[in-house]
């Protein structure tokens, strides 16, 4: 059981150039997020998906766009990035309900350094 | 806004000892996580607290909730160098959408 899977698992951009981030998970769960974790602090969220089909911003979405492929994948597009992207991008995926554990998986994480 | 604080940030301690972390939320949340970290590494869910008074305990770990003083504890107990590690608490919000808000992290060192 893979859990969730990211690729690419480093990355070195040039500013101004784009690049996407891919995610799958295939534990059959409808919600999805991205997350960023610069050195020294917590994990913020930068997109959600609740279900297939829909998409919503997190408290840092700036400078980001996300795609809900389908219920097992979820991509993270950099347009135009910037040296302040540089940081460690996490995509994870959870089965919420009502009353229950309702645990959060991760998937390994993937390096972005921005030149 | 919903904000997460934990402390110690770091915290070097000799095998065989206690200590706690301690993770403060300032707006009310039905469900607080507990991850650990190694370097290098992605997130490993260690507890999932949903109710207030909630207890979990795995191995050499405890943590617990009290929701209305907003604060969530996670006790180690005689550590040892293999619990090394960052570990975070998470608070959800923004109803059941599995949206979390992370603390800064507490870094444990574990002396042998």
């Amino acid at each position: 059981n893979a859990g969730v899977t990211q690729t690419p698992k480093f990355q070195v951009l040039k500013t101004g150039q784009s690049m996407t981030l891919q995610c799958a998970q295939d534990m059959n769960h409808n919600s999805m997020y991205w997350y960023r974790q610069d050195p020294g602090m917590g994990l913020r969220l930068i997109y959600y998906s609740a279900s297939e089909g829909t998409t919503d911003k997190g408290e840092v979405p700036n400078g980001y766009n996300v795609s809900r492929l389908n219920k097992r994948e979820f991509s993270l597009r950099l347009e135009s990035a910037a040296p302040s992207q540089t940081s460690v991008y996490f995509c994870a995926s959870s089965e919420l309900r009502t009353g229950t554990g309702n645990t959060i998986y991760f998937g390994e994480g993937s390096w972005l350094t921005v030149v | 806004e919903l904000k997460v604080e934990q402390n110690p940030l770091f915290l070097s301690m000799q095998e065989g000892k206690n200590y706690t972390i301690y993770c403060n939320y300032s707006t009310t949340s039905d469900r607080l996580y507990w991850y650990r970290q190694d370097p290098g590494k992605s997130l490993e869910s260690l507890f999932v607290l949903l109710s207030n008074g909630a207890v979990k305990q795995e191995g050499r770990l405890m943590a617990s909730l009290d929701t209305k003083a907003r604060l969530s504890t996670l006790h180690i107990t005689a550590a040892v160098h293999d619990l090394s590690a960052t570990y975070f608490c998470a608070v959800a919000h923004g109803g059941n959408t599995g949206k979390l808000i992370f603390g800064q992290g507490t870094t444990l060192q574990v002396k042998p």
